[in-house]
């Protein structure tokens, strides 16, 4: 079964730039996740999508930062204007809905660097 | 104050040695308590779940949670360069869905 797919894996753009990143769910898991990963930090949740309804958008910048999840399978994040601060990994994650625990499956996520 | 707490290490072993990584938490709220690898320039692997208090193992890798301490452990027996990577503590309420992490400690098991 593949895993979560990501792309780019790495992305280097210049301060004020778009950027998107993309990711490819397990097939048939509804939830998708977006989280954020600083440099020496956890993952940080940014939003999750039921299907394609973004449920918790609450720590997501939403002055830069866009989401969206077209017929409930692929997502797409992006900022603009990305800033200095940006820089991190951004990983996709995506889970079935269980009777009480959902197990989060990871991406290799995106590196993003803001120069 | 995070609700997570982990020591980032770095943590230094000699292959064969047991390791032990540790998390504290606030929220008494947190019923299942994960933890996670993760190698370099990949994204994280879960390698054990429990759910509310006890033990539980698998092979050489030994997840504790004390809930009235609110402190969670893993224990990684007989050690091997391959455990080398940043274990990440994670945590969620019953019903929720967004992972709480710690911010990772860095082991290496050298031969």
């Amino acid at each position: 079964e593949a895993g979560v797919v990501q792309s780019p894996r790495y992305k280097i753009i210049e301060k004020k730039q778009p950027v998107a990143f993309w990711c490819n769910p397990i097939s048939g898991h509804n939830t998708l996740y977006w989280y954020l990963q600083n440099l020496g930090q956890g993952p940080e949740l940014l939003i999750r999508y039921e299907n394609e309804e973004a449920v918790d958008d609450s720590q997501l910048p939403k002055d830069r930062f866009s989401a969206e999840r077209l017929k409930g399978v692929d997502s797409t994040l992006k900022i603009q204007p990305a800033e200095l601060g940006d820089s991190a990994v951004y990983l996709c994650a995506s889970s079935s809905r269980g009777v009480r625990y959902n197990e989060q499956f990871f991406g290799p996520g995106t590196r993003l660097t803001v120069l | 104050q995070k609700e997570v707490e982990q020591d980032p290490g770095p943590l230094s072993v000699p292959e064969g040695a047991i390791v032990s990584l540790n998390c504290t938490y606030s929220n008494s709220a947190f019923q299942y308590f994960m933890w996670y690898r993760q190698y370099s320039r990949k994204g994280p692997e879960l390698l054990m779940y429990t759910y509310s208090s006890g033990n539980k193992e698998d092979g050489r890798f030994t997840a504790q949670v004390d809930k009235s301490s609110k402190y969670i452990s893993l224990f990684i027996r007989d050690s091997q360069p391959s455990d080398s990577a940043t274990y990440l503590c994670a945590m969620t309420t019953y019903s929720g869905y967004a992972l709480n992490f710690g911010k990772g400690t860095s082991l290496l098991v050298t031969p």
